[in-house]
């Protein structure tokens, strides 16, 4: 079974560029989750979905960030601008049923953004 | 922002000594899970144990949860340098369902 699909693995950009990774799930995965990931730190989430629903996104700055996650299957994550503070590692991650049905997230190998 | 905070920072041991790692939490829990982050496999799932659970094994891994103080700890058994890696604990919390992951012990396992 083919796991989390994350694309591009790394960026580089300069600052106030756009920028956008994509994301595929694991086939059957309803809940999405984008993640921010700093140098020594653990993920802290952006945003998740359940199906085509954006269900919370609290923690996404949503004056630069945008995502979307048409018809409930990939998700695009969008910057723009980005600023140097973005460099980080955006992971995504998946699992079957966010209401408790399985509490395992299933990640991806991520995209490592790094803006000049 | 991170609720759970892991100890140590690092731990540096020899390939088969026991490695325990620690994590502090701040507010009640439905789970907490550990994962493993190295570049090779990027994140991964190890274990989860509910709030209801006090101990869980798996393989050489073995998870202990004390609600009572807000902390968890991962025991690994016999390491082997594949299990240099960083290991994070993440809470989920009572009423949703948000990981909040803590900032990650790294391990290194010396052969």
């Amino acid at each position: 079974e083919a796991g989390v699909v994350q694309s591009p693995r790394y960026k580089i950009i300069e600052k106030k560029q756009p920028v956008a990774f994509w994301c595929n799930p694991i086939s059957g995965h309803n809940t999405l989750y984008w993640y921010l990931q700093n140098l020594g730190q653990g993920p802290e989430l952006l945003i998740r979905y359940e199906n085509e629903e954006a269900v919370d996104d609290s923690q996404l700055p949503k004056d630069r960030f945008s995502a979307e996650r048409l018809k409930g299957v990939d998700s695009t994550l969008k910057i723009q601008p980005a600023e140097l503070g973005d460099s980080a590692v955006y992971l995504c991650a998946s699992s079957f049923d966010g209401r408790g049905g399985s509490d395992e997230q299933f990640f991806g190998p991520g995209t490592r953004l790094t803006v000049l | 922002s991170q609720q759970g905070e892991e100890d140590p920072q690092a731990l540096s041991i020899q390939e088969g000594e026991n490695a325990t790692m620690n994590c502090s939490y701040k507010t009640s829990i439905n789970n907490l899970q550990w994962y493993r982050q190295n570049s090779g496999r990027g994140l991964v799932h190890l274990i989860l144990i509910r709030s209801n659970e006090r101990e869980k094994h798996s393989g050489r891994l073995r998870v202990t949860l004390d609600t009572s103080k807000k902390s968890s700890s991962l025991l690994i058994t016999a390491s082997r340098a594949a299990d240099t890696a960083s290991y994070f604990c993440a809470t989920m919390g009572e009423y949703g369902n948000k990981l909040v992951f803590g900032a990650g012990t790294i391990l290194r396992v010396k052969s």
